[in-house]
């Protein structure tokens, strides 16, 4: 009965290099879901992804962040040319149809040194 | 105006208080009120959910909505020092057209044995 699974749970670049976090879906669910959270900050939303499309990326960076969900494994979430404002903890969550996200991952913690 | 106000505390009560988590929203689109906390180092993990405006009870919780006052609460009865732990609120609704989920700055919430 695995849950939503994360990884890395702590990722540390230097400015510039590329972060890849990797996100899991609990089994059966087809809809990631991707947020931010900066210390003291609530979650903000960035990316709705459904297998192999793109449904909402309204709280994406335009430029340096992307995000993936493949057909097959999981869903990744690209930052090129980390700079220190990167630096958060990065959550995704799972739904098994459009909704809203209920099980969420243990975070992947990046930091940009 | 933020579309979620939270107070982010930290609040800090003895053992056995009753606790009182509050949100204000600005938008009535949101129809969908739900509660997460979430653990130092952890994801968050979806407490309550609720729809329609009066109470919700669940054990030691109970939450509160009002829509003619948009306003959200969460109250812990017989608090536990386990309990000690970040709420945060979260809203959802259909806004322009797309369903968004968004959250509260979260509380830090502190039970003193």
């Amino acid at each position: 009965n695995a849950g939503v699974m994360q990884n890395p749970r702590h990722l540390v670049r230097r400015r510039g290099q590329e972060a890849r976090l990797r996100c899991s879906p609990m089994k059966g669910h087809s809809h990631v879901y991707w947020y931010r959270q900066l210390p003291e900050e609530g979650l903000k939303f960035m990316v709705y992804l459904q297998k192999e499309n793109i449904i909402d990326e309204s709280g994406m960076p335009k430029e340096r962040f992307s995000a993936e969900f493949p057909k097959e494994g999981p869903s990744i979430l690209r930052i090129q040319q980390v700079v220190r404002g990167d630096s958060a903890a990065y959550f995704c969550a799972s739904s098994p149809r459009r909704a809203d996200p209920t099980g969420f991952g243990s975070g992947t913690r990046l930091t940009v040194v | 105006q933020k579309e979620v106000e939270q107070d982010p505390g930290p609040l800090s009560v003895p053992e056995g208080a009753i606790v009182s988590l509050n949100c204000t929203y600005s938008n009535s689109a949101f129809q969908y009120f739900m509660w997460y906390r979430q653990y130092s180092r952890k994801g968050p993990e979806l407490l309550m959910y609720t729809y329609s405006s009066g109470n919700k009870e669940d054990g030691r919780f109970t939450a509160q909505v009002d829509k003619s006052s948009k306003y959200i609460s969460l109250f812990i009865r017989d608090s536990q020092p386990s309990d000690s732990a970040t709420y945060l609120c979260a809203l959802l609704g259909v806004i322009q057209g797309a369903q968004k989920l968004v959250f509260g700055q979260g509380t830090r919430l502190t039970i003193n044995p």
